[in-house]
């Protein structure tokens, strides 16, 4: 029973498009929410979050939104480079902060 | 200087056998974790430490033991081994516990494949 979603475990991007990841959760009790992104033989590594009490968190090229009512989050990428190309993870957290739930992963491509 | 290390990166062993795997972060954190990535690629927590003392320990089978000799390091032992514990398995670690979300960030560790015949 998977409570975090990445329903498309591969997207291909051209260099300098906007690159879309997206993700689903079914636990409404969930308030915090991270994306790593992860390169092969290397582990994830942090890239932004979002609390619940905002619906759009922004740093530099890399954007997260949040749909509360729909359950939903998102991750756009703009403009895409091919240094972006990596696996990324959602993640989720409720009121047990130590305690994430990963999903399992959008395999992102950009190509040149 | 690797800020969570982990060791042995990969592993591969006959069922039945133990084996343990290690890990150590410099980052001054307070928790560590221990995460299975299985076959699905799911990333699920199995196991967490806040200052040696476990605070999360998830339905995971009783062969396998974390041990937290110090805040530092946290290494995990499994007996028995069985063809389904093959994974890669992360080590990871935060600065804290609590109601403070940046504190509870994960640095992760860059996994180790344990290969099980």
């Amino acid at each position: 029973d998977q409570q975090v979603k990445q329903n498309s475990p591969s997207l291909s991007v051209q260099e300098g498009r906007i690159s879309i990841l997206n993700c689903d959760y079914t636990n409404s009790m969930f308030d915090y929410f991270l994306w790593y992104k992860k390169y092969p033989a290397e582990g994830p590594t942090f890239l932004i979050s979002i609390s619940s009490i905002k619906d759009k968190n922004e740093d530099g090229r890399f954007t997260v939104f949040l749909n509360k009512s729909a359950k939903h989050l998102s991750l756009h990428i703009v403009p895409s480079q091919p240094g972006d190309s990596a696996v990324y993870f959602c993640a989720a957290s409720g009121y047990n902060f130590n305690k994430f739930y990963f999903g399992s992963g959008t395999k992102l491509n950009v190509k040149p | 200087d690797t800020a969570v290390s982990q060791t042995p990166k990969y592993l591969v062993t006959q069922m039945g056998n133990d084996k343990s795997i290690k890990c150590e972060q410099n980052l001054g954190h307070d928790t560590m974790y221990w995460y299975k990535q299985d076959s699905k690629k799911f990333l699920k927590i199995m196991f967490s430490y806040n200052n040696k003392e476990l605070i999360i320990n998830e339905t995971v089978p009783n062969r396998f033991s974390p041990k937290s000799p110090d805040k530092a390091h946290l290494n995990l032992h499994i007996n028995s081994l069985e063809l389904g514990d093959s994974a890669v398995y992360f080590c990871a670690s935060s600065l804290g516990t609590g109601t403070d979300f940046g504190a509870n960030v994960l640095t992760f560790g860059a996994g180790s494949r344990l290969t099980v015949l």
